[in-house]
């Protein structure tokens, strides 16, 4: 596509509930990254992944958080039982791979109450 | 791990003065990006620097990165209301892992 599509662009959820949270990079793009944004913050990072493989991951707070991108294009970062502190911006950017700029997605507005 | 701080967190401009922002890493970085990211928008990339000392130019804004590859700045010259928003800056310390380090990030606000 002509951008970094996420989706859903807002997602209002229970504590306890589990969300997934969708990006589809641009066509081509090797290397795909989450980021998360609190307001007034710079992106802080999550993880990224080369084609299919997962290669960091160090950024994940803890074992609730997990993501995928099976067949090297769309991802999807899963929250397990989301508590309240996880509401922020998902950020979603892709790259043609390592040491090129980044394109970021609009984001996906999570707020858990 | 990797830090990146910028200076300053805010900044208020007349219209036509200059803007300077800086970064600084605790560690030294393989390159360093600079983005942009509009009021209610995402961040959008700018430049990025690879080389020690490297000085690169887009119209009204130069980018410099540090001799020792820890430290970059962005300078805006003659500021305008369309360079309102937040500022960027995001390093990489290569080693196998090419994932950038945003700092804080300088809103720009320009009085016109």
């Amino acid at each position: 596509g002509a951008g970094v599509s996420q989706s859903p662009r807002y997602k209002v959820t229970k504590r306890g509930q589990d969300v997934a949270l969708r990006c589809d990079p641009i066509s081509g793009h090797v290397s795909l990254y989450w980021y998360r944004q609190a307001l007034g913050q710079g992106p802080e990072f999550l993880t990224y992944f080369n084609y299919e493989a997962q290669q960091d991951k160090s950024g994940l707070p803890n074992d609730r958080f997990s993501a995928e991108r099976p067949e090297g294009s769309i991802s999807t970062l899963t929250i397990q039982r989301t508590e309240q502190r996880d509401s922020a911006m998902y950020r979603c950017a892709s790259s043609f791979g390592g040491h090129y700029g980044y394109t970021f997605g609009s984001g996906t507005r999570l707020t858990v109450v | 791990g990797q830090q990146v701080m910028q200076i300053p967190q805010y900044q208020h401009v007349q219209e036509g003065e200059d803007f300077t922002t800086y970064c600084n890493s605790s560690t030294t970085l393989s390159n360093i990006q600079w983005y942009k990211q509009r009021p209610g928008g995402h961040p959008v990339f700018l430049i990025q620097l690879v080389k020690s000392g490297e000085v690169k130019k887009q119209k009204r804004l130069t980018f410099q990165f540090g001799e020792a590859k820890k430290n970059s700045s962005l300078h805006i010259t003659a500021t305008q209301t369309t360079d309102v928003g937040t500022y960027f800056c995001a390093g990489s310390s290569g080693a196998g892992s090419y994932q950038l380090t945003f700092g804080k990030g300088t809103k720009l606000s320009v009085i016109p």
